[in-house]
């Protein structure tokens, strides 16, 4: 079975430091990882993604990703967190599902609090 | 500007009552997926089209139905089988069923049953 797993609810931080949103799959073949950020009551923004090419993948608002294909991972990270940046954060991974295309599969979500 | 617009944004049903939740996108999108956001539980598919006259089901369509009559509408109907309909509901869609591309959503609707 193709999954996603984000293994913490909440990651807190302090304004400034890193931040990393952890995020594993699996998948059957090669893997598409996204990355989403949602803010209340809105739906979900595009942050980067990774279909091939390059482990580290820069995205929007400062945000990269490392793709780990040992440790199918895909981890979320920011060098300097801002308090803006506290939000919902999804990774998700697409599945093939009887021929359709660009279906994804989603975690369960972290949520991200940066304290000023 | 083009995007996703869902309507509306908050929704209240009576217990048996049906409700019909609308999603349209100007971008020229082949495909559109509805999901189900419930706390904790991330998000799942109900329901997905890939283009005009035609949709599938995805993880959890028991007690919903939807219709893609024209390209730019993809609407969803929360029947009164589903028996707990109270979640926030996002439309996404997808330039084309051929390519890895990431999907955009609309801003959501909150159904709540009263």
């Amino acid at each position: 079975a193709q999954s996603v797993a984000q293994p913490e609810d909440q990651v807190n931080v302090a304004e400034g430091n890193p931040l990393t949103v952890k995020c594993t799959y699996s998948v059957s073949g090669n893997p598409y990882l996204f990355w989403y950020v949602q803010y209340p009551n809105r739906g979900l923004q595009f942050l980067l993604k990774y279909i091939t090419g390059d482990n580290l993948v820069k995205g929007s608002y400062g945000f990269e990703a490392e793709f780990n294909k040992s440790q199918t991972s895909f981890h979320l990270k920011k060098p300097s967190a801002l308090v803006s940046d506290s939000a919902l954060y999804f990774c998700a991974v697409r599945r093939s599902y009887g021929g359709a295309t660009n279906k994804l599969i989603f975690g369960t979500g972290t949520l991200l609090a940066v304290q000023p | 500007d083009g995007g996703i617009t869902q309507s509306p944004k908050y929704l209240f049903r009576k217990e048996g009552q049906n409700v019909t939740l609308s999603c349209e996108q100007n971008l020229n999108h082949d495909a559109m997926y509805w999901y189900r956001q419930d706390p904790g539980q991330g998000l799942r598919l109900i329901y997905y089209s890939q283009i005009v006259n035609d949709f599938q089901k995805g993880d959890i369509a028991e007690g919903y139905s939807v219709s893609r009559e024209k390209k730019e509408s993809f609407p969803l109907t929360v029947t009164s089988a589903q028996k707990n309909p109270t979640a926030f509901y996002l439309c996404a869609s997808t330039p084309d069923r051929g390519h890895i591309t990431e999907a955009f959503f609309g801003q959501g609707t909150r159904l709540t049953v009263v």
